[in-house]
């Protein structure tokens, strides 16, 4: 398909797990976002790529999240020791950085942590 | 840092317009965006405005936008029972991070 797209969409973990969720974004678009949807709560920003760095890192809570995007298009945001408050929906937008900056969104991993 | 504020809830007549608000407070925003979330979809964006505008206009759907007060809204004509969802407001941050509301959850009655 031509949207983005995040694998898996549903994951289950224990406290203390790592995982890692994976997002396509759409083809040729330079700009990568994560962000994190709590239950009843908007998108929070995480960290954004341009190309194969992260331009902004700003929002990652602490250092137990990480993420990568080598080849300039998919992106891994990995989590280690993970706790029951990382538990949400995890989405991925993609930018082609032109007039109006529009993300177009994935449509998220649910992650669980027990 | 930034802060973007709508209200929770808005339950409309199907037929009748819906007018949802939103109020920021970073003035340097370029962008300001409307999303919309159904039930276990995705985020979609329905419309942006530009900060030097005043208001857009695309089939139902009107934006305004008061620079001065930091207030923006979505309004939706003839609101049919499948514009019920959440709508966000989200303001375009650093680098083109966006900064959303909380939601405001509109419900459309038959």
């Amino acid at each position: 398909g031509a949207g983005v797209s995040q694998t898996p969409s549903n994951k289950v973990t224990e406290k203390g797990k790592y995982v890692e969720l994976r997002c396509d974004p759409i083809s040729g678009h330079t700009a990568l976002y994560w962000y994190r949807q709590s239950l009843g709560q908007g998108p929070e920003f995480l960290i954004y790529f341009q190309g194969t760095g992260a331009a902004d890192d700003s929002g990652l809570p602490n250092d137990r999240f990480f993420a990568v995007r080598p080849e300039g298009s998919v992106s891994t945001l990995k989590i280690q020791r993970t706790e029951r408050g990382d538990s949400a929906v995890y989405l991925c937008a993609s930018s082609s950085g032109g007039s109006g900056n529009e993300q177009f969104f994935g449509p998220g991993t649910r992650l669980t942590v027990l | 840092g930034e802060d973007v504020e709508q209200s929770l809830f808005l339950s409309v007549r199907e037929g009748d317009s819906s007018v949802i608000n939103c109020t920021y407070t970073d003035s340097s925003s370029t962008y300001l965006y409307w999303y919309k979330q159904e039930p276990g979809a995705g985020l979609q964006l329905l419309t942006y405005i530009f900060s030097n505008m005043d208001m857009k206009q695309d089939q139902r759907l009107t934006v305004l936008l008061n620079k001065k007060d930091k207030h923006l809204s979505l309004r939706i004509a003839d609101t049919q029972t499948g514009d019920s969802a959440i709508y966000f407001c989200a303001v375009g941050g650093p680098g083109g991070k966006l900064i959303f509301g909380q939601g405001t959850e509109l419900s459309v009655k038959p």
